[in-house]
């Protein structure tokens, strides 16, 4: 079984440029979670997307936007970037079952650095 | 009031004693709750999930939730300086599977 997997890991842009960053799913899993983690905070989500759709959506600017994958992976995009974007960029992927469990894996992040 | 909040610490703790971490959350919606471990620069690593009222053991880890008084605690038996990390309690709504989050207990095993 290949876990989640998030690339690049590290990048480092200057303020007003674009990024891209990339998750695989974990094999079997069809949901992919976004979330922004600042030092010493928790994770905070951005957005959910399962099946191909955003299915839910957090806090963030329209400046944030995200794609899914007939294969599950995904991408998240940010715009014209700001010195607070620098933070842990996390990936989680997971199976939602009924019930309103879901267990989410975390691939290993990307840091991001805005200059 | 945070929706999720946890005692930022640091916690120390000798190692072989039992660490406890607490949790509280203030939607009473709330229907799924999970402890995470982080180590410092890496990814947040699932240790427990609970859903129903009670106890739930995993090896040296017991999660404990008690909806009524919304609350969710973690116990670590027989500490271990390798458990020397943050640990970070998640709460799920059900709606669209988004995970509220706490912003962790940074956890100290003394050898």
């Amino acid at each position: 079984e290949t876990g989640v997997t998030q690339s690049p890991t590290h990048l480092i842009k200057t303020r007003g440029q674009q990024v891209t960053l990339r998750c695989s799913s974990q094999s079997g899993h069809n949901t992919v979670s976004w979330y922004q983690q600042a030092l010493g905070q928790g994770p905070q989500f951005i957005f959910q997307y399962y099946r191909e759709e955003e299915n839910g959506r957090g806090n963030f600017p329209p400046r944030f936007s995200g794609l899914q994958f007939p294969n599950y992976s995904s991408e998240l995009n940010v715009n014209a970037l700001e010195l607070d974007d620098s933070a842990l960029y996390l990936c989680a992927s997971s199976s939602p079952q009924g019930g309103g469990s879901n267990e989410q894996f975390f691939g290993p992040g990307t840091r991001l650095t805005v200059l | 009031q945070k929706e999720v909040e946890q005692n930022s610490g640091p916690l120390s703790v000798p190692e072989g004693a039992i660490a406890s971490l607490n949790c509280t959350y203030s939607d009473r919606v709330s229907q799924s709750f999970f402890w995470y471990r982080q180590y410092s620069g890496k990814s947040p690593e699932l240790i427990m999930s609970i859903y129903s009222n009670g106890d739930k053991e995993d090896g040296r880890f017991t999660a404990q939730l008690n909806k009524a008084s919304q609350y969710v605690s973690l116990l670590i038996r027989d500490s271990q300086p390798s458990d020397s990390a943050t640990y970070l309690c998640a709460v799920n709504r059900g709606s669209n599977y988004q995970l509220i989050w706490g912003a962790g207990t940074k956890l100290i095993i003394k050898p």
